[in-house]
C-alpha cells in the first residue's frame, strides 16, 4: 500500500505557542489529504480536507484560523496549531487518498501533541 | 442523519474465530472500509468492499450486503497481536468517509 509519513511523531509545547505538523506521501502524489484528531478512547474526528493548490475544507466546529492547513505540493500538507492550549492536546493523524482509483485512505503514523 | 453502528467491545480466545458486525445508514454508498488500529497508533487499511459478497485476504475476510446496510469483518485463527480496535467506515455519495466509533477486540490466551 501507499506510504504516508508524519513529522514530528511527538511534541510537547508551552501554552500559547504554535506547532507545525507535516504530512508527506512518500511514494505517490496525493491531491487530497485529510487531517484527523483523536482523543483517548474515542473515534477519529475529521478536522479538514486538504486539497493541493486550494483552500482546505473544514468540518463544522473546527476553527480554520486556529488550525492552519497548507497543501502546497502534491506530496506535502502541513497542519499548524496556532496559540495552542492544553485542550488541544490530542493525537493528530493525517491520511492521503489512494490515487489509484479506489478511495482508500492511507494514514500517517500520527503526531501526539501535549500542550503544557 | 448518517450512522454507523458497531459493537463497542468484543472478547475472543486465541486461535478462535470472531466476527465484528457493522451496520450503516448513509446518504449514498460508494464502498465500505475496515481499518485496524492498535492502541496509540494510526489506523491501517484492512479491506474495501463495494460489491456484495465476501472478500478473503488471509486470516481476515470482509462481507458486504448493500441491501441490508450490513458488513462484517471475520478474523480467523486469532493471535494475540490481533488485539486492537477495528473501525468500519463508509464512503457516502459525496465521497466523504463516515466513520464508526470502532470495536475494541480483546484476545485472551
Amino acid at each position: 500500500g501507499a506510504v504516508v509519513s508524519q513529522h514530528p511523531s511527538r511534541v510537547i509545547c508551552k501554552s500559547g505557542t504554535s506547532v507545525k505538523i507535516e504530512c508527506r506521501s512518500l511514494d505517490f502524489q496525493a491531491t487530497t489529504m485529510f487531517w484527523y484528531r483523536q482523543f483517548p478512547k474515542q473515534s477519529l474526528m475529521l478536522m479538514a480536507t486538504s486539497n493541493e493548490g486550494s483552500k482546505a475544507t473544514y468540518e463544522q466546529g473546527v476553527e480554520k484560523d486556529k488550525f492552519l492547513i497548507n497543501h502546497a505540493s502534491l506530496t506535502l500538507s502541513t497542519l499548524t496549531v496556532t496559540s495552542a492550549h492544553p485542550e488541544d492536546s490530542s493525537f493528530y493523524i493525517c491520511s492521503a487518498r489512494d490515487p489509484g482509483g479506489v478511495e482508500t485512505q492511507y494514514f500517517g503514523p500520527g503526531t501526539r501533541l501535549l500542550v503544557l | 442523519g448518517q450512522n454507523i453502528d458497531q459493537p463497542t467491545e468484543m472478547t475472543a480466545t486465541e486461535g478462535a474465530i470472531v466476527q465484528i458486525n457493522c451496520t450503516y445508514q448513509t446518504s449514498g454508498f460508494n464502498g465500505l472500509f475496515w481499518y485496524q488500529q492498535h492502541a496509540g497508533e494510526a489506523p491501517t487499511f484492512l479491506s474495501y468492499n463495494v460489491l456484495d459478497g465476501l472478500e478473503e485476504k488471509g486470516r481476515f475476510s470482509s462481507f458486504l450486503s448493500r441491501s441490508k446496510g450490513y458488513s462484517y469483518l471475520l478474523l480467523k485463527e486469532l493471535q494475540m497481536k490481533d488485539s486492537a480496535s477495528y473501525l468500519c467506515a463508509v464512503l457516502d455519495s459525496n465521497y466523504q468517509l463516515i466513520w464508526g466509533a470502532g470495536t475494541k477486540l480483546i484476545i485472551k490466551p
